[in-house]
């Protein structure tokens, strides 16, 4: 398998531009997952989906963060309007999804977000 | 509430020397997952290891070990022998149980093996 696939690795963007990042998990994986890194904050959990179904969307910082799930290989996290403090890697996970045991997340390369 | 915590946050070695990396985690509930993560200089992050809760095993694969003590609330992470190659962020996590790869990150040890 290809493990999980983001795109672009990296984009520079200016603020107020839209901004979309998108991510293929590994397939059969039921879990998808995204994360932010930043030096502040660490990596933090954005939202996750299980089943294309949006679980927990607690840690999107603001309405400008939007997720979507639309099939079971592909997902988007689109920022807009865009602004300097979005600067971040963004990474995306996924995982098999068990009912009674844990399972680790195998993550993405990540996609490095400039906004100017 | 879930908390992870690496009070080490830059550890530098010579090449061949012994290095632990610290874990301590914070959960009320009885059953969880520790993991530990590789962040090389490329930047993505590498699975190292899963254990549950009730399993206290330590276990070792090639250089690295792990160490778990749930009467301490520790998952310590051995690395014998180091290389340069080892140098990385290493992560330690926490997930609930039947929440996979929901973690709980802690901030990340940064360790630098010098030749």
């Amino acid at each position: 398998d290809a493990g999980v696939i983001q795109s672009p690795r990296h984009e520079v963007t200016e603020m107020g531009q839209e901004v979309t990042l998108r991510c293929k998990p590994i397939s059969g994986h039921n879990s998808l997952f995204w994360y932010r890194q930043t030096m502040m904050r660490g990596l933090e959990l954005l939202i996750y989906f299980n089943n294309n179904v949006p679980i927990d969307d607690s840690g999107m910082p603001e309405d400008r963060f939007s997720a979507k799930m639309p099939n079971a290989s592909f997902s988007t996290l689109k920022i807009q309007p865009s602004e300097p403090r979005d600067s971040a890697v963004y990474f995306c996970a996924s995982s098999p999804l068990y009912r009674d045991r844990g399972a680790e997340a195998f993550f993405g390369q990540g996609t490095r977000l400039t906004v100017v | 509430a879930q908390k992870v915590t690496q009070a080490q946050t830059e550890i530098s070695v010579v090449e061949k020397e012994d290095v632990t990396l610290d874990c301590v985690y914070e959960t009320r509930d009885t059953t969880y997952y520790l993991f530990w993560y590789k962040q090389p200089p490329s930047g993505e992050l590498v699975f190292l290891i899963r254990r549950n809760s009730f399993d206290e095993q330590n276990e070792i694969s090639g250089r690295y070990s792990w160490n778990f003590q749930k009467s301490t609330s520790s998952f310590n992470f051995t690395i014998t022998a180091s290389q340069v190659v080892d140098s990385a962020v290493y992560f330690c996590a926490l997930s609930r149980q039947n929440q996979g790869g929901k973690l709980i990150f802690g901030q990340g040890t940064e360790l630098s093996v010098k030749p």
